[in-house]
């Protein structure tokens, strides 16, 4: 059974940096893309990033280049967002999602929530 | 950036009804859409995917159309499991994009 485990949310002053983590099992994780997709309170789904198999290339929506970072660790099959300068509007429920080039999005983990608040 | 934009924003129905949503990006996409259905506090769920294809263990009552800039999802009778918020996607690049999504509510 695919799995994917998020964690690593919380409370964030503004300015400040969380490093969230994707723990996936039941499928051969370096086979995929990977993504991270996020949701503010009350409102629709964001896409953020998409990782390539080896983490050969990276694609972000433009409101977190330069602030966020998609990286994946295959040996423990981890899927990461490193996330600096967060800002109010980054306040929402990350995703992590398998992502199938062919089929799109068929796996999503349960989210973990950031909050960025002063 | 491609844009995504769904139509309407807000649906009420009454189960056994037909219902369709509509997708259109702001450039062609070819086949490259899925659809998503979320309930409140759940994570989405995968419904169609190529824009015509059901995911596995979906409903036959979902379908999908369209292609280019237009599309459209299809409930064929309204089951009381079925009012949600619909989510497009296009996934023509790597650069991903979802629509505002659909919430259809009971009438």
């Amino acid at each position: 059974e695919v799995q994917l485990v998020e964690s690593g949310g919380g409370l964030v002053q503004p300015g400040g940096s969380l490093r969230l983590s994707c723990a996936a099992s039941g499928f051969t994780f370096s086979s995929y893309w990977m993504s991270w997709v996020r949701q503010a309170p009350g409102k629709g789904l964001e896409w953020v990033a998409n990782i390539k198999q080896d983490g050969s290339e990276k694609y972000y929506v433009d409101s977190v280049k330069g602030r966020f970072t998609i990286s994946r660790d295959n040996a423990k099959n981890s899927l990461y967002l490193q996330m600096n300068s967060l800002r109010a509007e980054d306040t929402a429920v990350y995703y992590c999602a398998r992502y199938d080039i062919l089929t799109g999005m068929g796996y999503w983990g349960q989210g973990t929530l950031v909050t960025v608040s002063s | 950036d491609i844009q995504m934009t769904q139509s309407p924003s807000t649906l009420s129905a009454s189960v056994g009804d037909r219902v369709t949503i509509t997708c259109r990006a702001s450039q062609s996409i070819s086949s490259w859409l899925a659809w998503y259905q979320q309930k409140p506090g759940k994570a989405p769920k995968l419904l169609i995917y190529k824009a015509s294809s059901l995911e596995s263990g979906v409903p036959s009552r979902f379908s999908g159309s369209g292609s280019g800039t237009e599309f459209t999802l299809t409930i064929s009778s309204l089951q009381p499991d079925d009012f949600a918020t619909y989510y497009c996607q296009q996934y023509n690049s790597y650069w991903d994009s979802f629509g505002q999504g659909t919430k259809l509510e009971i009438k």
